[in-house]
């Protein structure tokens, strides 16, 4: 138990599909995170959202949409993904001030497009 | 950009010897971490360093910050089996934010 929950485990999509992922963090962190994890770049930040305001945005192609409704959910919305896109997403939180700012992971996604 | 390189990227050992991964930052750091992510895992948070020279250790893996605070390494003393795994440096660049920067990552092997 991470205290970071992701659904689904797994996810397969056409490249003109839409889905979501989903993200609930029970541990009252101020910060949420995605991370895109594949093996030409192992931990690659592309989501910040701090309060439920996003406060990073590290050029992540529009097919990506994030969404943080409160504190305790984050959402990644996808559509037309292309097969470079298939990778292990993670979502993570943190809180600033609090044990350091260390970032608790969830179990991630494994997305593959096809 | 501000990058954190991790080398080696791979390390395949023999169970009980020892195996060491640095990271290193352009800048200079408020703080570093360090998290191991198993096979099939994800990251999970070992140690955080924060005073220039801070050397920790937690059994047989011993943490070291640089005196400038800008490198990192991590030393495993006679390896197991289970301590295969991805090891990650987490830069974090200043004090009041949450971003850390994660370093490439070093995939140890431990061949019984």
């Amino acid at each position: 138990e991470t205290g970071v929950t992701q659904t689904p485990r797994h996810l397969v999509m056409g490249m003109t599909n839409k889905k979501s992922l989903k993200c609930e963090q029970h541990l009252g962190h101020n910060a949420m995170y995605w991370y895109k994890q594949s093996a030409k770049k192992p931990l690659e930040l592309m989501f910040v959202y701090s309060l439920e305001e996003r406060v990073e945005n590290n050029s992540v192609p529009s097919r990506f949409s994030p969404e943080c409704p409160n504190s305790s959910h984050l959402f990644l919305h996808l559509h037309t993904l292309q097969p470079e896109d298939s990778a292990l997403y993670l979502c993570a939180s943190s809180q600033e001030g609090r044990e350091g700012d260390i970032v608790h992971f969830g179990d991630g996604t494994r997305l593959s497009i096809l | 950009g501000q990058q954190v390189m991790q080398i080696p990227q791979y390390q395949h050992v023999q169970e009980g010897e020892d195996f060491t991964t640095y990271c290193n930052s352009s800048t200079t750091l408020s703080n570093i971490q360090w998290y191991k992510q198993r096979p099939g895992g994800h990251p999970v948070f070992l140690i955080q360093l924060v005073k220039s020279g801070e050397v920790k250790k937690q059994k047989r893996l011993t943490f070291q910050f640089g005196e400038a605070k800008k490198n990192s390494s991590l030393h495993i003393t006679a390896t197991q089996t289970t301590d295969v795994g991805t090891y990650f440096c987490a830069a974090g660049l200043s004090s009041g934010t949450y971003k850390y920067i994660f370093g490439t990552g070093t995939r140890l092997k431990v061949l019984a």
